[in-house]
């Protein structure tokens, strides 16, 4: 399949050892902000959502950060396999107005076996 | 649960030509979501439909891009004629719904058109 994001960013790390994705997201007024995970040929895929009222949220082996205070997002990946390696796209939304997904610009995570 | 489908999955034609996409989304999703990704960026919204009505299509040039979702269901997206900047991926997507509810996205796997 084509490949994703070959500009991006890229973060490479060790099997098993713990990744940390950032995002600076834009709009002061969002609300609801996302993960999302893109393998090459395939369109993203939803990894967890974090509302504006919460800092932290966790799912299975994933953990988003907020801080509003620096508009910051950061996605946290433990024990990270080779099966993680994909670009990531974080992405915002406001409640009000218009509410279609803004994503950023991605990064790509390559997993070192 | 079958996915979102789109259809083709890769298209190559002349600048200036007539190109047209195909999606289906999961079934009872009321909300589909066009987007175009370029290379090495993140999607960007085209246009959102509430089952056969626009919601919001203020970032689609519509001078050659136009879609319609005419039952509610599936939907085509539309470039005449395609310029060289025109080459992305073009992805859709759907939800439950787009109201005050969050209403996670689904994406099909998108069609990667070449304008040359």
């Amino acid at each position: 399949g084509e490949s994703v994001g070959l500009h991006l960013p890229t973060l490479s790390v060790q099997e098993g050892d713990n990744s940390i994705i950032n995002c600076a997201y834009s709009n002061s007024a969002s609300d609801y902000f996302i993960w999302y995970k893109q393998e090459s040929g395939k369109g993203p895929q939803f990894i967890i959502d974090i509302r504006s009222n919460m800092d932290k949220r966790q799912g299975q082996r994933v953990t988003v950060l907020l801080n509003k205070t620096v508009k910051h997002l950061s996605l946290q990946i433990a024990a990270t396999q080779p099966g993680d390696s994909a670009v990531y796209f974080c992405a915002e939304r406001m409640d009000t107005g218009r509410r279609a997904l803004t994503f950023g610009s991605g990064t790509r995570l390559q997993v070192q076996p | 649960e079958a996915g979102v489908a789109q259809s083709p999955r890769y298209k190559i034609i002349e600048k200036r030509q007539s190109v047209a996409f195909w999606c289906n989304p999961i079934s009872g999703h009321a909300t589909l979501y066009w987007y175009q990704q370029i290379l090495g960026q993140g999607p960007k919204l085209l246009i959102q439909f509430q089952n056969n009505g626009v919601v919001d299509d203020s970032q689609l040039p519509k001078d050659r891009f136009s879609a319609e979702r005419l039952k509610g269901v599936d939907s085509t997206l539309k470039i005449q004629p395609a310029k060289l900047e025109d080459s992305a991926v073009y992805l859709c997507a759907s939800s439950l719904t787009s109201g005050k509810s969050l209403g996670e996205q689904y994406f099909g796997p998108g069609t990667r058109l070449t304008v040359t």
